[in-house]
C-alpha cells in the first residue's frame, strides 16, 4: 500500500542534543512537508519542498534544517538551536500538478525534550 | 496575511447534528478543505469544495461556502461517538503551495 511513513513514533532527547526525524513516501508525490503541531496552535510550516535539491523555509523554520536528496525522503533535523522543540510533528506530500492540492500525511512523530 | 480561524471546541450529543465554523482570509483561495485527526494520528482529508460552489454533500457531511463572507462550514449529520476528533479548516492560497491551516475545533461526542 502507498503511502507515507515517519519514524519514530515516539523520541525523547536531553537538551542541547540534535535530533532527526524520518519521513518517506512511496506516492511518487514530488512536493514534501513538514508541520508542528501544538495543543490549541494548530499546524504551522516548518518547511517544504517542491522538487529534489530544493526547499523554501516555512513560517516556523528556525532551529530546524531539511534535506531533499531523494523524492522519497524529507528528513527534518531539530537542532540544538530550536528553544522548545517538545511537539508533534506532522510530515506531508502532495503532487505538485494536482488541481484539487491535496496534502497526504503521515502518523506523526512526537518528540519530548527532558 | 493569510489566516484561518475557528472555534476551539463543539459538544454534542450522539445523534444530533454538529456544524463547525471557519473564517479565511484570502479570497483567492481555489480550495478549501476540511481534515480529521484522531488522537495521536495524522490528518485525513474529509471533503473538500471547489470556490466556484455553494454547497457539497457528501453522505453524512455537508460543505457551505459563503465566499462574500469568506465563511465555511462543515455540518456532520446523526454525529457518532466514532466522529469525536479535531476538525481542521485550511485553505490553499495558489497552486503547488503549502496548505494553511486553522488552529482546529475539537468536537467531542457525548451518548
Amino acid at each position: 500500500d502507498g503511502g507515507i511513513t515517519q519514524s519514530p513514533k515516539y523520541l525523547f532527547r536531553k537538551e542541547g542534543q540534535n535530533v532527526t526525524l524520518s519521513c518517506e513516501q512511496n506516492l511518487n508525490h514530488d512536493a514534501m512537508y513538514w508541520y508542528r503541531q501544538d495543543p490549541g496552535q494548530g499546524l504551522r510550516l516548518i518547511y517544504y519542498s517542491q522538487i529534489v535539491n530544493d526547499f523554501q523555509k516555512g513560517d516556523i523554520a528556525e532551529g530546524y534544517s531539511v534535506s531533499r536528496e531523494k523524492k522519497e525522503s524529507f528528513p527534518l533535523t531539530v537542532t540544538s538551536a530550536q528553544k522548545n522543540p517538545t511537539a508533534f510533528y506532522l510530515c506531508a506530500s502532495s503532487i505538485v500538478s494536482s488541481e484539487t492540492g491535496e496534502l497526504f500525511f503521515g502518523e506523526g512523530s512526537r518528540l519530548t525534550v527532558l | 496575511g493569510e489566516d484561518v480561524e475557528q472555534s476551539l471546541f463543539l459538544s454534542v450529543r450522539e445523534g444530533d447534528s454538529s456544524v463547525i465554523n471557519c473564517t479565511y482570509t484570502d479570497s483567492s483561495s481555489t480550495y478549501l478543505y476540511w481534515y480529521k485527526q484522531e488522537p495521536g494520528a495524522g490528518l485525513q482529508l474529509l471533503t473538500y469544495i471547489f470556490s466556484n460552489m455553494d454547497m457539497k454533500q457528501d453522505q453524512r457531511l455537508t460543505v457551505l461556502l459563503n465566499k462574500k463572507d469568506k465563511h465555511l462550514s462543515l455540518r456532520i449529520a446523526d454525529t457518532q461517538t466514532g466522529d469525536s476528533a479535531i476538525y481542521f479548516c485550511a485553505e490553499t492560497p495558489g497552486a503547488g503551495t503549502a496548505l494553511i491551516f486553522g488552529k482546529g475545533t475539537t468536537l467531542s461526542v457525548s451518548s
